[in-house]
């Protein structure tokens, strides 16, 4: 099956540029998703790239991507503290239907 | 527009016992799929079905089963409950296009004791 890679945490001072890393292995994937999940909730989706184009920006979020080495990164810019939480990417696995596999998920925590 | 709502958000259960989870869908989806999350294992999913039909199914044993009703609802049983089934269970709908987003409830967390 596909893979998704992400390092497991990640620290930064409030105010500060945060940017989360993942990799993945479908090279057919056609949008590629990242995801926040706050303690004890469920997954929140920030935002979402096509697979042809190269960056997208919503307003403090910039996504990159990187199709030729199926790297993606999500930048987030003067990070504050209610930033802090885990933030998944996800590829959609499936040719029929909808089978998203998502990464360990990058636990990020924003320092005073 | 509400969002996602799975019912009930905690259980408690003993081996060997059976349970079901709740999800009501965005209204208008038709696709819910659902997902385990565990520390170790991270989010694994368990199915996805669209129009009352399971259209796609993760590597999960028989005892994990699910449906989907006309209204778009869906439940997901699981049955003779063991230690390792403790998780957050996720439901997410979504228009049901291969790329369409998922949209997440908050989770059922359920505890085999």
């Amino acid at each position: 099956g596909e893979d998704v890679e992400q390092s497991l945490f990640l620290s930064v001072r409030e105010g500060d540029s945060s940017v989360i890393n993942c990799t993945y292995t479908d090279s057919s994937s056609t949008y590629l998703y990242w995801y926040k999940q706050e303690p004890g909730a469920g997954l929140q989706l920030l935002t979402y790239i096509f697979s042809n184009m190269d960056m997208k920006q919503d307003q403090r979020l910039t996504v990159l991507l990187n199709k030729k080495d199926k790297h993606l990164s999500l930048r987030i810019a003067d990070t504050q503290t209610g930033d802090s939480a885990i933030y998944f990417c996800a590829e959609s696995e499936s040719n029929y239907g909808q089978n998203f596999v998502f990464g360990p998920g990058t636990r990020l925590s924003v320092l005073p | 527009k509400a969002g996602v709502t799975q019912t009930p958000r905690y259980l408690i259960k003993t081996r060997g016992q059976q349970v079901t989870l709740s999800c009501s869908p965005i209204s208008g989806h038709r696709s819910v799929s659902w997902y385990q999350q565990t520390p170790g294992q991270g989010l694994q999913f368990l199915f996805e079905y669209f129009s009352e039909t399971q259209r796609n199914k993760g590597n999960f044993p028989g005892r994990f089963s699910g449906r989907q009703f006309s209204n778009s609802r869906s439940e997901m049983n699981v049955s003779t409950l063991e230690l390792g089934d403790s998780a957050l269970y996720l439901c997410a709908s979504s228009l049901g296009g291969r790329d369409s987003p998922l949209h997440f409830g908050n989770g059922t967390r359920l505890t085999v004791t």
